[in-house]
């Protein structure tokens, strides 16, 4: 299996344009999770989906962050308008119901708002 | 609300050593704990998982213990090695399965 595949891997991009993170699950997997990480306030959990459909956003930051799953395969995270406070790495982790102990994260989408 | 607490935030030990890192959280109704691993660069990875009903878990040179009363982790790394060295996350599973994680200890396990 390719694990969980995120991209872009990296991006640079002006205060005020819009950024789409995506992300590909592993197959079969019925948990989505969206994470940030950043060195001031570490892992935080912004949203996460069970069978395509958001559980809890309470994590979300603002108004400007939105996050999809149109279906089991892929999921995006939106930011529009970008701030440099959005600068950070977002990760994508997916895992099955039942196996909840076992979950798999991406390698990152490292996001620089300049 | 949940939080999680690890101790210390960086440690530095020369090769060979055994090494503790403290996890504390303060919410005792847990799911799970987890312990990761991020390199540089890179994503998490699983090392050991105990259950809210175990006391411990084993996996080669990694031991990792829970007393959930007094809501405590603590990950034994035995016989330290360079390729040890990464940051080491805490997490607990609350009921509605998110995932809480600490900021983490980083290690550097110098040759």
């Amino acid at each position: 299996d390719a694990g969980v595949i995120q991209s872009p891997r990296h991006e640079v991009t002006e205060m005020g344009q819009e950024v789409t993170l995506r992300c590909k699950p592993i197959s079969g997997h019925d948990y989505l999770f969206w994470y940030r990480q950043t060195m001031m306030r570490g892992l935080e959990l912004l949203i996460y989906f069970n069978n395509n459909v958001p559980i809890d956003d309470s994590g979300m930051p603002e108004d400007r962050f939105s996050a999809k799953m149109p279906n089991a395969s892929f999921s995006t995270l939106k930011i529009q308008p970008s701030e440099p406070r959005d600068s950070a790495v977002y990760f994508c982790a997916s895992s099955l119901r039942g196996r909840l102990d076992t979950i798999y994260f991406g390698e990152g989408s490292w996001l620089t708002v300049v | 609300k949940q939080e999680v607490t690890q101790i210390p935030a960086a440690l530095s030990v020369p090769e060979g050593e055994n090494l503790v890192l403290n996890c504390s959280f303060t919410d005792s109704a847990i799911y799970n704990l987890q312990w990761f691993r991020q390199d540089p660069g890179k994503g998490l990875t699983s090392l050991l998982l105990i259950q809210s009903s175990q006391r411990e878990q084993t996996s080669g040179r990694l031991n990792a213990s829970l007393d959930k009363s007094s809501g405590r982790s603590t990950l034994y790394i035995a016989a330290s090695q360079p390729g040890d060295s990464a940051t080491y996350l805490c997490a607990v599973m609350d009921s509605s399965y998110k995932l809480i994680f600490g900021s983490g200890t980083r290690l550097l396990v110098r040759p």
